[in-house]
C-alpha cells in the first residue's frame, strides 16, 4: 500500500517570500502521478499542481514549483512571492494508474503580512 | 460551466440513523470518487465509479456504507446505522475518466456530517 507522510503540520510565511512544503511517500509502483491540493476554509479542494512520475522535469504553475526526487520519493512544493490569498491547507497526494488518490495529513500555511 | 456539487451541505442526525449524501459530477464527467475526511486529517478514499458501476469500494469502512450510481451521473453515498466516528466531511470528485490519473479530479465543497 502506498504511504504519503507531510511532516510539517504548520508553515509561516511572510508576504512575498518563499515557502517549502515537503512531502515524502512510498511506492513499488512505476505508473503515478503526484499533486498538491489546497483546501481553504470553504472545504474546495482545489489543485494546484501536478506531476507525473516518469517526467524528470520539475513541474511549474505561475509561483508555485515541485522539486520531485523520485530515486528519495521526495515531492516538495515550493510558494514563491506568497500573497494572502495563498493562507490555507496544503496536501500531498499520490495517485495510482486508476486515479486514485492517496493523501497526506496535510500542512497548514499561515501567511503574514 | 457548473462544478461537483453536494447536497446537503451539512447533516446533523442520531446515533442509529440512516443517512444519504448525494453527489451531482460535472456534466461529461464519467468518472466518480467518493472520499472522507476527519477532522485534522487529510481525505481517504472510499469508492470510485466508472459509469454505472463500482470499479472500486476497497475503501468503504463496512457494510454500513454504500453507494450508487444508477443512471452513471449522480450518486448517492447511503450510511445506515449511523456512528459517532462516521461524523466526517465527505468529498466527491469527478473527472473525465478512470484510469487516467493525469486528468484532474475536481471536487464539491463536501458535506460535513456530524452524528450526536
Amino acid at each position: 500500500a502506498q504511504t504519503v507522510t507531510q511532516s510539517q503540520p504548520e508553515m509561516s510565511v511572510q508576504e512575498a517570500e518563499t515557502v517549502t512544503l515537503s512531502c515524502t511517500y512510498d511506492t513499488s509502483e512505476s505508473d503515478y502521478y503526484l499533486f498538491w491540493y489546497k483546501q481553504p476554509p470553504s472545504r474546495q479542494m482545489i489543485l494546484v499542481i501536478r506531476q507525473e512520475a516518469y517526467k524528470q522535469q520539475n513541474a511549474t504553475e505561475n509561483r508555485f514549483s515541485v522539486n520531485f526526487q523520485k530515486a528519495a520519493k521526495s515531492f516538495s512544493l515550493k510558494i514563491s512571492d506568497s500573497q494572502l490569498g495563498d493562507a490555507a491547507m496544503y496536501f500531498c497526494a499520490y495517485g495510482d494508474s486508476w486515479g486514485k488518490l492517496q493523501f497526506g495529513a496535510g500542512t497548514q500555511v499561515v501567511v503574514t503580512p | 460551466g457548473a462544478g461537483v456539487s453536494q447536497t446537503p451541505s451539512n447533516k446533523v442526525t442520531e446515533k442509529g440513523k440512516y443517512v444519504e449524501l448525494r453527489c451531482d459530477p460535472i456534466s461529461g464527467h464519467t468518472a466518480l470518487y467518493w472520499y472522507r475526511q476527519s477532522l485534522g486529517q487529510g481525505p481517504e478514499f472510499l469508492i470510485y465509479f466508472q459509469g454505472t458501476g463500482a470499479a472500486d469500494d476497497s475503501g468503504l469502512p463496512n457494510d454500513r456504507f454504500f453507494a450508487v450510481r444508477p443512471e452513471g451521473s449522480v450518486s448517492t453515498l447511503k450510511i445506515q446505522r449511523t456512528e459517532r466516528g462516521d461524523s466526517a466531511v465527505y468529498l466527491c470528485a469527478s473527472s473525465l475518466e478512470l484510469g487516467k490519473s493525469y486528468n484532474e479530479q475536481f471536487f464539491g465543497p463536501g458535506t460535513r456530517l456530524t452524528v450526536l
